[in-house]
């Protein structure tokens, strides 16, 4: 089976910080995604990456980087937490046929004080 | 660009009975589509899709779609829920690149 592990399930931090959330796939994809899911709004896509130092924009980046230094890991960091950053974000990896399907991971709660 | 619109934010059901989640899209070029499931404090699970060929796809968990063309629809059925099926879903679309368009959700509720 896949597995998609994401480094915390809850994370409380406070406006300004600098925040890194990790995520870890073991099926060597080569694509993987940073999502966030608001109520009534779905997932929305932050970042894209599709190989090994490669990254592309998706919806909603604005205030967002990532990092895929290593073919297995996708970091998504916020530099400077805001509270409407508050949110659930979902990693997820795949194959990089166009029908395949996304595996994705447990999530992170995050919640900006 | 593909949206996805899912027609019901939420649906109560009572545990044996029938449940039909309604998907809608719009693209202006061929598509695949997905249904995925969220239970609780779970991160999303494919739950079926189409790609091309027979136009009634079956999933796991008893779930089936049919994918309707002309009414660019692909809506969910269930002909019997249990508890267990009390969960989110996702509809998705995914038109070209490597990007998946979602619904909004439907909370499905199942009720003894």
């Amino acid at each position: 089976d896949v597995k998609v592990t994401q480094s915390s399930r809850y994370l409380v931090k406070r406006t300004g910080e600098k925040v890194f959330l990790e995520c870890v796939q073991d099926m060597d994809h080569e694509n993987m995604f940073w999502y966030r899911q608001d109520p009534g709004l779905g997932l929305r896509l932050i970042y894209f990456s599709y190989d090994v130092k490669m990254k592309e924009k998706g919806d909603i980046p604005e205030g967002y980087s990532v990092s895929r230094e290593k073919k297995e890991r996708f970091s998504l960091i916020l530099e400077s937490a805001s509270t409407n950053q508050t949110s659930m974000y979902l990693c997820a990896s795949s194959p990089p046929e166009l029908q395949e399907t996304q595996y994705f991971g447990p999530g992170t709660r995050l919640l900006v004080l | 660009a593909q949206s996805v619109t899912q027609l019901d934010s939420q649906v109560p059901v009572f545990e044996e009975a029938p449940v039909e989640l309604r998907c809608n899209y719009s693209s202006s070029v061929s598509v695949y589509l997905f249904w995925y499931v969220q239970y609780p404090n779970q991160g999303l699970q494919l739950l079926l899709k189409y790609l091309s060929g027979s136009t009634l796809v079956k999933g796991i968990n008893g779930f089936e779609a049919e994918f309707n063309k002309s009414q660019t629809s692909f809506h969910l059925r269930k002909p019997s829920v249990h508890i267990s099926d009390t969960a989110e879903y996702f509809c998705a679309v995914s038109a070209k690149g490597y990007k998946l368009s979602f619904g909004a959700g439907t909370t499905v509720t199942v009720r003894a």
